[in-house]
């Protein structure tokens, strides 16, 4: 079983729709959670990332933990061509440590 | 500030050759980390720097992968012999030591290597 389980998609939606993006977990020490967002043939980049159970906002995005269900979220409103892109979801126990990714989901958004 | 730098961008090679990656980390980075994607799976960590030292090489395939790190600086992934399933992305990332709180790993744009 993989620690970390995002469905690949792909997920295509219409411009301005809401977007929900999820990934379980199956390690309870994982305290840090991160989306990163990667554009084709470009390295991946942090999006926003979360400490323990919570929610953090940022503009059109916003990330949701819940750690008793390890369930994690990031939602986008109002989306943007320019979202289109794969999105990961990241996990560590904190500090510096490694990271363990989902597969990723690959979202295209339609003008 | 120049980011997180990979060389070469692309490369491909015969099994049995050897090929070396080479990463130059952000400026000042004492953390370093090399992660792999293999296609169709998630991008998986093979081994992690703090300076010159290996902190944590516990994702490291086999013994045909070396990674070194001269003076803290740029980093090196050496394959030697390559084989068809080295083939993947393989990407580099860097980050400050974190002081109290996560650290923010910045990734290069990775290195395609196919193993013919």
């Amino acid at each position: 079983q993989k620690e970390v389980e995002q469905d690949p998609g792909p997920l295509s939606v219409p411009e301005g729709a809401i977007v929900s993006l999820n990934c379980t977990y199956s390690n309870s020490a994982f305290q840090y959670f991160m989306w990163y967002r990667q554009y084709s043939r470009k390295g991946p980049e942090l999006l926003m990332y979360t400490y323990s159970s919570g929610n953090k906002e940022d503009g059109r995005f916003t990330a949701q933990v819940d750690k008793s269900s390890k369930y994690i979220s990031l939602f986008i409103r109002d989306s943007q061509p320019s979202d289109s892109a794969t999105y990961l979801c990241a996990m560590s126990r904190g500090g510096a440590q490694k990271l363990v990714f989902g597969q990723g989901t690959r979202l295209t958004i339609n003008p | 500030e120049a980011g997180v730098t990979q060389f070469p961008s692309h490369s491909v090679i015969e099994k049995g050759q050897t090929v070396t990656l080479r990463c130059d980390p952000i400026s000042g980075h004492d953390n370093l980390y090399w992660y792999r994607r293999v296609m169709g799976k998630e991008i998986k960590f093979l081994l992690h720097f703090v300076k010159e030292s290996k902190q944590d090489e516990s994702g490291m395939p086999n013994n045909r992968f070396l990674a070194e790190r001269t003076g803290g600086t740029y980093s090196t992934l050496k394959v030697q012999p390559a084989e068809l399933e080295d083939s993947g992305v393989y990407f580099c990332a860097s980050s400050h030591l974190p002081r109290g709180d996560q650290e923010t790993q910045y990734f290069g744009p990775g290195t395609r290597l196919l193993v013919l």
